[in-house]
């Protein structure tokens, strides 16, 4: 069973780089595509970007300035990069595997999640 | 970018109900929807992807259907742990959008 294992820096003052990083268990880590969304307290679900195994990215264009998102296949790991940060990235982030985006005659979706990680950006 | 809304934003339903929750898309994207559902404090769980299709799990009384620009998501009997938020994700473009979500509450 696949599980997606997340960490990195919880609290950050304004203009600091959000880090994180989640871990792939129990599966393939290449052949997938690789999110990160977040939620802002009380929001819903934004999506923030997209990698596959090979590195090639895809950005939602607010953030797409300050975002930079990249995979370790030696560790099959991902990694979320999000600099200058305000009290508006104040949110939960979450990694998730996209399944089936590559592959022909298969509906893609993001079939597993990570558990989550808060963060606070406050002064 | 594909903009999707949701009816209602809110509903609040007794166990045993039927309950739909509606999903427009600004453009057509074919069967590319899912579903998801969170639960209070934790991470979203895949319900239905293609629009239609049960993901491996999911009890039968979750179903989906539509196609184009509207799409709906049917709990034919509402439990008690139905208790969430409900989100429909459009995978046909990027970026990738979510609906706002419609929170399910029992009365």
């Amino acid at each position: 069973q696949v599980q997606l294992q997340q960490w990195g820096a919880g609290l950050l003052k304004p203009s600091e780089t959000l880090s994180l990083t989640c871990a792939v268990y129990g599966g393939s880590f290449s052949g997938y595509h690789w999110s990160w969304i977040r939620q802002p307290p009380g929001k819903g679900l934004e999506w923030i970007g997209e990698i596959n195994h090979s590195g090639s990215t895809d950005y939602n264009s607010p953030l797409k300035s300050r975002v930079t998102i990249s995979v370790d296949t030696s560790k099959n790991q991902l990694s979320l990069k999000l600099s200058s940060v305000t009290a508006a990235d104040t949110a939960v982030y979450y990694c998730a595997r996209a399944f089936g985006v590559s592959d022909l005659g298969v509906y893609p979706r993001m079939d597993v999640w990570g558990k989550g990680t808060t963060v606070i950006v406050s002064s | 970018d594909i903009q999707l809304t949701q009816s209602p934003s809110f509903l609040s339903a007794s166990v045993g109900d039927r309950v739909t929750i509606t999903c427009r898309a600004s453009q057509g994207i074919s069967s590319y929807l899912a579903w998801y559902q969170q639960n209070p404090g934790k991470a979203p769980k895949l319900l239905i992807y293609a629009a239609s299709t049960l993901q491996s799990g999911v009890p039968s009384r979750f179903s989906g259907s539509g196609s184009g620009t509207e799409f709906t998501l049917t709990i034919s009997s509402l439990q008690p742990e139905d208790l969430a938020t409900y989100y429909c994700q459009q995978l046909n473009n990027y970026p990738r959008t979510f609906g706002p979500g419609t929170k399910v509450a029992i009365k």
